[in-house]
């Protein structure tokens, strides 16, 4: 059973870095063609691609994001790591990691969900 | 603005059929890359509805189906109950600026 749980801070203060962790079981992300996305939704908004990690440490950044996302993995941990600089107010969303099987294929398994609010 | 574009709200009665587009262009839908289609109830987290494009994962009834052709994709859902009003996105893969995925701006299904 694949589960996935994003854990980080709920309140972070305008230009600050936010460093999101996803913690995720069911699956390794040494298995071939493997990823893990984040993606988020801003309160009543639609939903934004903004990175991803494959299996072989390959990354994609959403382009008008790329400057200021980071992706990582720890595959012993079980963990994929976002950190995003220079917080700004409309960076408040719901924070969204999930499973990708592989290649183009779709999300397939989602975190609940970490509400991010960017605030002073 | 998104990429792929839905329209923002559609709505029918119980028991009708509801079909949501998803248009998209020459650098996502149209170069061949499959569309999947994922519902968000109120609160929750999205869940995977249809993949590649007409696919549904185990435990989606068949009242829910998708279609592609060209540029653009449809989900249609038919027999319409109270317990399908959600918002529902599409997303694709664009090829563009290096490649990246893309969502659908979604859209809200009202059962009246």
């Amino acid at each position: 059973q694949i589960t996935l749980k994003e854990s980080g801070p709920t309140l972070v203060k305008p230009t600050q870095t936010l460093t999101l962790t996803c913690t995720f079981s069911g699956f390794s992300l040494s298995t071939s063609g493997v990823g893990v996305g984040w993606i988020r939704q801003p309160p009543g908004k639609a939903l934004e691609w903004l990175a991803l990690i494959y299996w072989n440490d390959d990354k994609r950044y959403s382009p008008s994001l790329k400057s200021r996302l980071t992706i990582t993995k720890d595959t012993s941990k079980n963990q994929v790591v976002l950190t995003m600089t220079n917080m700004d107010p409309v960076d408040t969303a719901t924070y969204y990691c999930a499973h990708l099987v592989g290649g183009y294929d779709p999300f397939d398994y989602w975190g609940q969900g970490t509400l991010v609010t960017v605030s002073s | 603005q998104s990429v792929l574009t839905q329209p923002p709200s559609v709505s029918g009665a119980p028991g009708q059929r509801v079909t949501i587009s998803c248009t998209g262009s020459s650098s996502n839908i149209g170069a061949g890359y499959d569309v999947h289609w994922y519902q968000q109830l109120p609160g929750t987290a999205p869940k995977l509805l249809i993949y590649g494009n007409s696919n549904r994962p185990s435990g989606v009834p068949d009242r829910f189906s998708g279609s592609k052709s060209g540029t653009s994709a449809s989900l249609a859902i038919t027999g319409l109950q109270a317990e399908d009003e959600a918002d529902y996105y599409c997303q694709s893969y664009d090829s563009s600026l290096s490649g990246h995925w893309v969502f659908g701006g979604g859209t809200k299904l009202t059962v009246l």
